[in-house]
């Protein structure tokens, strides 16, 4: 079936730097991602949605300056989160679609930031 | 907001039937039903989906009532690897548009 691989699944870092996750689709052309963030024992709340070749979508509240999305191809899409603290440790997770109505996303495996 | 609701918590035993209910009582026509489940510290899995008919695969099965304004995830004989958050999700994909909201799903524990 198809996959979506995140990269890296765990890091640590200190506050005031740069966090850079990746997100690829290995079997599919993903012409939508998204990207959510989940604190414990919360759902998925939707951070953006990103369609290839173009500027993501920011869902209200969501600073599209602290965190930079870019999906330069149909197989990656990258998060950044610029100078992190550590308010934004959290659990974020992709996903892919191909943008048919009838196919799923599909999700990655989320990545745990930990910011000191 | 989610279009979605959910109990937040089930319990099934192990080797039961688990019987998800979820209502969606506005969607439209055009959206479809999907069936995510997410285990501790991992992305959410996809389950089945459907529009309208009754949909089974080899994980579960997903019944549609007529009006479409609700719906029920079937897992015919739990395990106890089934524990799991279980959401249910109306999506509409539209040309520029695609957006899959969350709501806090249900929470199901597989008891031996």
């Amino acid at each position: 079936g198809a996959v979506v691989s995140q990269h890296p699944s765990w890091v640590i870092c200190k506050s005031g730097t740069s966090v850079k996750i990746e997100c690829r689709s290995l079997d599919f052309q993903a012409t939508t991602m998204f990207w959510y963030r989940q604190f414990p024992k919360q759902s998925l709340m939707l951070m953006a949605t990103s369609n290839e070749g173009s500027k993501a979508t920011y869902e209200q509240g969501v600073e599209k300056d602290k965190f930079l999305i870019n999906h330069a191809s149909l197989t990656l899409s990258t998060l950044t989160v610029t100078s992190a603290h550590p308010e934004d440790s959290s659990f974020y997770i992709c996903s892919a679609t191909s943008g048919l109505q009838n196919q799923p996303q599909h999700f990655g495996d989320g990545t745990r930031l930990s910011i000191l | 907001d989610a279009k979605t609701t959910q109990p937040p918590s089930m319990d099934c035993a192990e080797g039961r039937a688990a019987n998800l209910p979820c209502n969606h009582s506005t969607i439209s026509g055009n959206e479809y039903v999907y069936w995510y489940r997410q285990i501790h510290s991992q992305g959410p899995q996809y389950i089945i989906h459907g529009l309208k008919n009754n949909e089974t695969n080899e994980m579960a099965s997903l019944i549609i009532t007529e009006d479409r304004k609700s719906s029920t995830l079937i897992l015919p004989h739990a395990t106890l690897r089934d524990t799991a958050v279980y959401y249910c999700i109306v999506r509409v994909v539209k040309t520029s548009y695609d957006k899959v909201i969350f709501g806090p799903g249900t929470s199901l524990s597989v008891i031996p």
